[in-house]
């Protein structure tokens, strides 16, 4: 099956700082989505981006599918930031609808 | 955006019992999905709750362990049978086929967590 790996697996920043975290998956993909897990286990979506770039206030992303690598970009990072993030990658096919979740970057941001 | 509800939130269970989670969506969704995941550990797919059928396990999960039902395309329940202190987990569901998003962008539920003493 397809593997999923991020990086780094911890990150700890002081507030207001910049980061950039890492997934890099070994095939092709129709689907890869970006979460956070808040410390209450509650998974919000930040990105559905299979392809290309997408903002959305301080977060943006960036998929090169060619390349087989997203990024996640964190600015000005504040305390709520604190989670894990997760990349999960959905190949499609006989696999259709099956997230393969990496194993998640634990981001500490203290204030 | 639909709304989705996991019950119960959380639970302690005795060893040797069973416990039945719900997962309903305000809206009608094409697929519903089951994961897990363990204390520390990423996510991972039980199986595929199929509307009218029987739902579609992952490599490592079972029907008798895990019995998945879907009546309908708004509500999926999963059943975690003769649990054992292993089973302690957070259990998630998750939707796909919602309106107004991408037909593969899936969605997830509160999470239920698990303790099995």
């Amino acid at each position: 099956g397809i593997q999923v790996e991020q990086s780094p697996p911890d990150l700890i920043l002081q507030e207001g700082a910049n980061s950039t975290l890492r997934c890099n998956f070994s095939d092709s993909v129709n689907n890869l989505q970006w979460f956070h897990q808040n410390p209450w286990g509650q998974l919000i979506n930040l990105f559905y981006i299979p392809s290309g770039t997408k903002q959305n206030g301080r977060l943006s992303a960036t998929t090169v599918a060619t390349e087989r690598y997203s990024l996640l970009y964190i600015s000005s990072s504040q305390t709520t930031d604190s989670g894990v993030y997760f990349c999960a990658v959905e190949v499609g096919g006989t696999s259709y609808g099956k997230l393969t979740f990496g194993q998640g970057t634990i981001l500490t941001v203290h204030p | 955006s639909a709304v989705i509800s996991q019950k119960p939130s959380r639970d302690i269970c005795q060893r040797g019992t069973s416990l039945t989670i719900q997962c309903q969506v305000d809206s009608q969704v094409t697929m519903m999905f089951w994961y897990r995941q363990q204390p520390g550990q990423s996510l991972t797919l039980i199986a595929t709750a199929n509307q009218g059928s029987e739902a579609t396990y992952e490599s490592g999960f079972v029907i008798d362990k895990f019995p998945i039902s879907r009546p309908n395309l708004t509500f999926s329940t999963l059943t975690v049978s003769n649990m054992s202190p292993e089973d302690s987990s957070i259990y998630l569901c998750s939707v796909e086929g919602l309106a107004g998003v991408s037909y593969n962008e899936q969605f997830f539920g509160p999470g239920t967590r698990l303790t099995v003493l």
